[in-house]
């Protein structure tokens, strides 16, 4: 079964970063996309950006240009979501959640990891 | 960018009655391209509809999609204690970019 297994939760100061993993298991990696999407507390969800899990190529939502990086390690079949400079709107749970296959995208996300709680606070 | 609207906000209901959500897209969506989710409380969501109108795996077909251009709709038929959640619908867009609604809260009446 397919299963997308996170990182714990993180706690950090204002203006550093955070690394976040997501293994994924049963099915074969290299052949999806993985999309991070993140919400605030009490809020609605929030597209960050997508992966190639294969080739490595990426697109990140506009507003987090340069501050967000996703990568993919295929030999532990896991990807990972770095945000650098956060601040106090950067608190939220972080999901990874599965993309399109076979060179696509995709246009929804079929399965989500159990998320990772990133906290900001000084 | 394809702004999603969903309505009501909040939709208080018993179960076994009926339940009808909606999300209004600002530009027309191609159905394909539309999806709906179910978040419960401390849980990820999970897909329920893709397509506009498909049910994902292991979705009970009291869940139904429809719509087409800017108006779709998610329709519980008859609901069950453990359909009382928080309902998402997203679009998806080129470049790429995926959007979500702001949510419905359907609760217990």
């Amino acid at each position: 079964q397919v299963q997308l297994v996170q990182s714990g939760a993180e706690v950090k100061k204002p203006g550093a970063s955070v690394k976040v993993s997501c293994k994924a298991s049963g099915y074969t990696f290299t052949s999806y996309y993985m999309h991070w999407v993140r919400q605030a507390p009490g809020q609605g969800l929030e597209w960050m950006g997508i992966i190639n899990s294969s080739g490595g190529s990426t697109s990140y939502a506009q507003k987090l240009q340069g501050r967000v990086t996703m990568t993919r390690d295929t030999s532990t079949s896991t990807v990972y979501m770095e945000l650098s400079s956060l601040r106090s709107e950067d608190t939220a749970m972080y999901y990874c959640a599965r993309g399109g296959y076979d060179g696509n995208w995709g246009p929804y996300f079929d399965y989500w990891g159990q998320g990772s709680l990133v906290t900001v606070s000084s | 960018e394809i702004v999603l609207t969903q309505s009501p906000g909040t939709l208080s209901l018993s179960p076994g009655e009926r339940a009808t959500l909606s999300c209004r897209a600002s530009q027309s969506v191609s159905s394909s391209y539309l999806a709906w989710y179910q978040q419960k409380p401390g849980q990820a969501p999970r897909l329920l509809i893709c397509g506009a109108s498909s049910r994902a795996t292991g979705i009970p077909d009291r869940f139904s999609g429809s719509g087409s251009g800017t108006d779709f709709t998610l329709t519980i038929s008859r609901l069950e204690p453990e359909d009382f959640a928080v309902y998402y619908c997203q679009q998806y867009g080129s470049s790429p970019r995926y959007t979500f609604g702001q949510g419905t809260k359907l609760e217990i009446k």
